[in-house]
């Protein structure tokens, strides 16, 4: 079980934006620590798409983008592309375990 | 450009040991924490653990502390996970990643080595 619970699965169709939703507490994202955003294609490393909430790093495609609101976060992708077909993961810091904390991740197809 | 490439997996038993390196390159090595981040097979992500840039703070998760221990080799540009003990349960995908601090609390990964696979197994 992860400490940071994310929907195992989103889908929608190519243009259509879709969101994933990132639930922690307030040992975690409710005590202001910050939301990371990482995308996984198939058979490759993670790579980061949202740091510090809402920050794309260069070469990140501004179709994507991250908020956070209380204990949760969200990662909204617009315009959907087949590319963005992948697992995604939020991360966070969580005090009370001292150190980083992932999501389950979330698969995202597109149809 | 920054690279970092780890080596070092394999097939071990159970209750034995390995070490896995990262090679860094493309920044100034020293300056930074760096992370190790683990991924089972068919599974999410993990953290492993975390290393300062000057190698005298280091965090672990709860399911690895007492068993594995992170280093780095400034000099070398290297970064270690030596994992004692192993478990079936150890079985995954070892990344090491760059984190954007000198010191690791509250910290981002970037960007990912390739990964290597450790596998625990009689």
């Amino acid at each position: 079980q992860s400490v940071l619970t994310q929907p195992p699965s989103v889908s929608g169709a190519p243009g259509q934006r879709v969101t994933i939703s990132c639930t922690g507490s307030s040992s975690n994202i409710g005590s202001g620590y910050n939301v990371h955003w990482y995308q996984q294609l198939p058979g490759t490393a993670p790579k980061l798409l949202i740091y510090d909430h809402n920050n794309r790093p260069s070469g990140v495609p501004d179709r994507f983008s991250g908020s956070k609101s209380g204990t949760s976060a969200s990662l909204a992708i617009t315009g959907l592309q087949a590319e963005d077909e992948a697992d995604y993961y939020c991360q966070s810091y969580d005090s009370r375990l001292s150190g980083s904390v992932f999501g389950g991740g979330t698969k995202l197809t597109v149809l | 450009e920054v690279q970092l490439v780890e080596s070092g997996g394999g097939l071990v038993q159970p209750g034995g040991s390995l070490r896995l390196s990262c090679a860094a390159s493309g920044f100034t090595f020293n300056t930074y924490a760096m992370s190790w981040v683990r991924q089972a097979p068919g599974k999410g992500l993990e953290w492993v653990s975390d290393i300062s840039g000057s190698g005298h703070t280091t965090y672990y998760a709860d399911s690895v502390k007492g068993r594995f221990t992170v280093s780095r080799d400034n000099s070398k540009n290297t970064l270690y996970v030596q994992m004692n003990s192993l478990r079936a349960e150890d079985t995954a995908v070892y990344y090491c990643a760059k984190c954007p601090n000198f010191d690791s609390s509250d910290n981002w990964f970037d960007p990912w080595g390739q990964g290597t696979l450790v596998t625990v197994s009689s």
